[in-house]
This record gives C-alpha cells, sequence and structure tokens, in this order.
C-alpha cells in the first residue's frame, strides 16, 4: 500500500491550492482517508477524514475553507484549500490504515508528504 | 495548544527504560480504547508503532508497549538503543462531534 501526495507550492495568503494523494495497491473509497498536516518544527495536527460511506469532517481550524474529496477512477483523494493563511503552512500528509487495522481507526499508512507555504 | 498532552523531552541511557505519558479527557483517551502512538524520525513520515492502547503492529519491536489508566496512556521502551531516538505522538480517535482525531504536542526522546 503507498500513498503519493502532490500540489504543493508557495501561495500568497487568501490564494489557494489543490492537493492529490494517489494510492497504490489499496482503494481509497474502501476506507477512511485522512489529510494530516505539521508545521515546521512542530507536532501532527489532524485536518479532515473523508469515509467510505461519504461522511466527511474538518477540523475547526480549516472549516469553512478546505474541502476534502476523492475521484474513485482515479484513485485520488484531494484537498482544496482555500483563503490560504500563513498559520496553514505545513507539510501535508495523506494517511489511512491497511484493511487489517482498519476497526482501529490507526493511520498506519502515510505518505512522503506535501509542504505547504503560505506567504507573501 | 495540542489536545493530548505529553512531555516535551524525554531521555534515556542505552538499555534503559523509559515511559512516555499522554494525558486526554474522558471524550477521546478516556473514551476508547482507540490510542495510538506514532514514531517519527528526522524528515520522515510517522509510523504507527502501537494501536488499541497496547496492541503493537507487525514488525514493531516487542520493546515497545502501551498502557493507559483512566484519561492517560502511557508508552514505555524497554532496551533503548540509539534507533529509539524521535520523535513519538500519542494519539486519539475521539467522540467529538468536529475533531475526530487529536494528537499530543509530541515527545522528543533522546537516547544519551
Amino acid at each position: 500500500v503507498q500513498l503519493v501526495e502532490s500540489g504543493g507550492g508557495l501561495v500568497q495568503p487568501g490564494g489557494s491550492l489543490r492537493l492529490s494523494c494517489v494510492a497504490s495497491e489499496f482503494t481509497v473509497s474502501s476506507n477512511y482517508m485522512s489529510w494530516v498536516r505539521q508545521a515546521p518544527g512542530k507536532g501532527l495536527e489532524w485536518v479532515s477524514v473523508l469515509y467510505s460511506g461519504g461522511d466527511i469532517y474538518y477540523a475547526d481550524s480549516v472549516k469553512g475553507r478546505f474541502t476534502i474529496s476523492r475521484d474513485n477512477s482515479k484513485n485520488t483523494l484531494y484537498l482544496q484549500m482555500n483563503n490560504l493563511r500563513p498559520d496553514d503552512t505545513a507539510l501535508y500528509y495523506c494517511a489511512t490504515s491497511t484493511p487489517v487495522l482498519k476497526r482501529y481507526y490507526p493511520f498506519d499508512v502515510w505518505g512522503q508528504g506535501t509542504m505547504v507555504t503560505v506567504s507573501a | 495548544q495540542s489536545a493530548l498532552t505529553q512531555p516535551a523531552s524525554v531521555s534515556g541511557s542505552p538499555g534503559q527504560s523509559i515511559t512516555i505519558s499522554c494525558t486526554g479527557t474522558s471524550t477521546d483517551v478516556g473514551a476508547y480504547n482507540y490510542v495510538f502512538w506514532y514514531q517519527q524520525h528526522p524528515d520522515k513520515a510517522p509510523e504507527l508503532i502501537i494501536y488499541d492502547v497496547s496492541n503493537r503492529p507487525s514488525g514493531v519491536s516487542f520493546r515497545f508497549s502501551g498502557s493507559k489508566s483512566g484519561n492517560t496512556a502511557s508508552l514505555t521502551i524497554s532496551g533503548l538503543q540509539a534507533e529509539d531516538e524521535a520523535d513519538y505522538y500519542c494519539s486519539s480517535y475521539t467522540s467529538s462531534s468536529t475533531s475526530h482525531w487529536v494528537f499530543g504536542g509530541g515527545t522528543k526522546l533522546t537516547v544519551l
């Protein structure tokens, strides 16, 4: 199982970016898929989840600005980020669990992350 | 401020044991056994080392063990090795209507 993120970059405050997470040897619609971010030198912060059944949730810090979605035909998870702020600067990981462990709700599969920098 | 509270740093000598605490509330750590620990080496993605409070994924050393009492979870690493030097994060799946997963602020383990 492999996850590969892309789409990060440098954006001005108020700008937008769309992150992508392509899954291999795994179907994104079969399990919960999350975005977790890590600001430089800081800890992990859960951002959003899209469950297999379609339920979606967001952290309060991004609610109303970020949108999680998936394209089953492309086996890809997305994170549309609008109205970006400097405190959104972070390495964004796509994360999920293997089928064996998913009933315990861990993140045992992680991508390598894609860096988002919000700065003027 | 992180939802779960961990010490910022711990240290130990090779061969010793250390314990990292993780304090939450009755809506996260205290609510379920969905408590996890992650190890993160510099410039690497986190790796799950404990799930369901005390279970180790396949391939994780028996030297890592987890426990929970009330709203506080703990990670113990026995027989410290140089390769254990890393950041450790606790996490919990929560009953909150907003934040479904919460993390601790992380603990830097230094092997002296």
